[in-house]
């Protein structure tokens, strides 16, 4: 199995502060990697698919970067209904896995 | 607009089975540009992967719960159902339905349902 390692696990952060949370992979995942936030008693919520692509509806102030295996999602300007938790998952190869979530809270 | 909805008790017993139903709404199951697939959650924990199944009925699991898993497709109902055999406390979750674009290169899921607590317990 791929295992995704996220970083952070836990961060602190104000309103309007940016911030980058980091996956990697443990192999060559090309770029495979999707980003969902998810709120408490929520489902995931997808932000971003193929690495670095916005999903339609999804604010710009989020982007996502990298290849291979090392990845990170960035929050520009960070908003009262961003805080949340952030999970990365590889779909290169079955079994889908993805990274144990980063909690980002308001400082 | 895309729904899916996940129904099913939501209390068994240990060593029976688990069955779940996602109802999809406001869109196909029959179409080659989707997967759909079974997503759990643990109570305070993370995201586990059950497996995912094409509208023919093309399926794949993961590997630690292959021995105990059954995913099917009903096109007719625009459903898809879970089977989770021999369940332990382990097995409490949260069960997300999910649908997964699909083409050569590019998967992912987009569409979630609410998800449904099922929690194991004699």
């Amino acid at each position: 199995d791929i295992q995704m390692t996220q970083s952070p696990s836990s961060l602190s952060a104000s309103v309007g502060d940016r911030v980058a949370i980091s996956c990697r992979a443990s192999q060559t995942i090309s770029d495979s990697l999707s980003w969902f936030q998810q709120k408490p008693g929520k489902a995931p919520k997808l932000l971003i698919y193929a690495a670095s692509n916005l999903r339609s509806g999804v604010p710009p102030r989020f982007s996502g970067s990298g290849s291979g295996t090392h990845f990170t999602l960035t929050i520009s300007g960070l908003q009262p209904e961003d805080f949340a938790t952030y999970y990365c998952q590889q779909t290169y190869s079955t079994p889908y896995t993805f990274g144990q979530g980063t909690n980002l809270d308001i400082k | 607009q895309l729904q899916l909805q996940e129904s099913g008790p939501g209390f068994v017993k240990p060593s029976e089975t688990l069955s779940l139903t996602c109802t999809v709404s406001g869109g196909s199951i029959n179409d080659n540009n989707y997967y759909w697939g079974w997503i759990r959650q643990p109570p305070g924990e993370g995201l586990e992967w059950i497996g995912s199944i094409s509208y023919t009925g093309s399926n794949y699991y993961n590997p630690s719960l292959r021995t105990r898993v059954t995913i099917s497709v009903d096109t007719s109902k625009n459903q898809l159902s879970l089977r989770l055999s021999s369940v332990t406390a382990a097995d409490t979750a949260v069960y997300y339905c999910a649908r997964r674009f699909n083409s050569n290169w590019l998967r992912y899921f987009d569409y979630w349902g609410q998800g449904t607590l099922v929690t194991v317990s004699s």
